[in-house]
């Protein structure tokens, strides 16, 4: 069965700090996709990231970095130089590739991150 | 460019009663997805619909059922309400096949608030 762990239900930083949010996974396909996604208070879910399986290249992106690590089946979400902007609950997920298509998504918990002026 | 709308943004019904939720996906975008998420916890997927028909379907009673039209919007219907299903319905859209290749990372509206009284 597949599974998503966000093992930190709420953080609360000082803004500036840098922020890492954990993920770990569980699956036993060897051919999968693992998101990122942004809920702020209005709602909706902004996608972040996408990752296949097959691509553990790490990523950075402005403020935002991934770190994919296949060995211990994690996938961590780093905010440098936290802003207040950034207060919203993050989802990491998970999808099984059918026939290289993404299946439905399997979500964790979230991790309300809240970050104080 | 338009991204994904819902309607209605809150909708409050008793025990009993049926309700229909409307989705227009993100323009160019043919597939269309379902999620219920509980107060504090992570979406969880209903069903996904593609060419008018229901593709996928996750763990949920047959009194929610759905339907895509020919212009990809998309009903999601609820019968028989009961109280656990208060809940931020969510849709997600996303796009088949690109060049030929299958490239559908989920995209998501601002939900529906459903609350049952």
């Amino acid at each position: 069965a597949q599974k998503v762990t966000q093992a930190q239900t709420e953080i609360s930083v000082v803004e500036k700090e840098d922020v890492t949010l954990d993920c770990v996974y569980e699956t036993r396909d060897t051919t999968y996709y693992l998101f990122w996604y942004k809920q702020p208070p209005s709602g909706e879910l902004v996608f972040l990231i996408r990752r296949n399986s097959f691509d553990e290249q790490n990523e950075i992106s402005g403020r935002y970095s991934w770190n994919f690590q296949k060995s211990t089946s994690s996938f961590n979400f780093t905010i440098t130089a936290s802003q207040v902007v950034d207060s919203a609950v993050y989802f990491c997920a998970l999808s099984e590739a059918m026939g290289g298509s993404q299946g439905n998504l399997i979500f964790g918990k979230g991790t309300k991150l809240s970050v104080k002026p | 460019d338009a991204g994904v709308t819902q309607s209605p943004t809150h909708l409050i019904k008793t025990r009993g009663q049926q309700v229909t939720l409307r989705c227009s996906p993100k323009s160019g975008h043919d597939t269309v997805s379902w999620y219920q998420q509980a107060l504090g916890q992570g979406p969880q997927f209903i069903f996904q619909y593609y060419e008018e028909e229901e593709r996928q379907r996750g763990n949920f009673p047959d009194r929610f059922s759905g339907h895509q039209f020919p212009n990809y919007s998309s009903e999601l219907n609820v019968n028989a309400l009961l109280l656990g299903d208060s809940a931020l319905y969510l849709c997600a859209s996303s796009l088949a096949w690109v060049q030929g290749r299958k490239k559908d990372t989920q995209y998501f509206g601002p939900g529906t608030r459903l609350t049952v009284l």
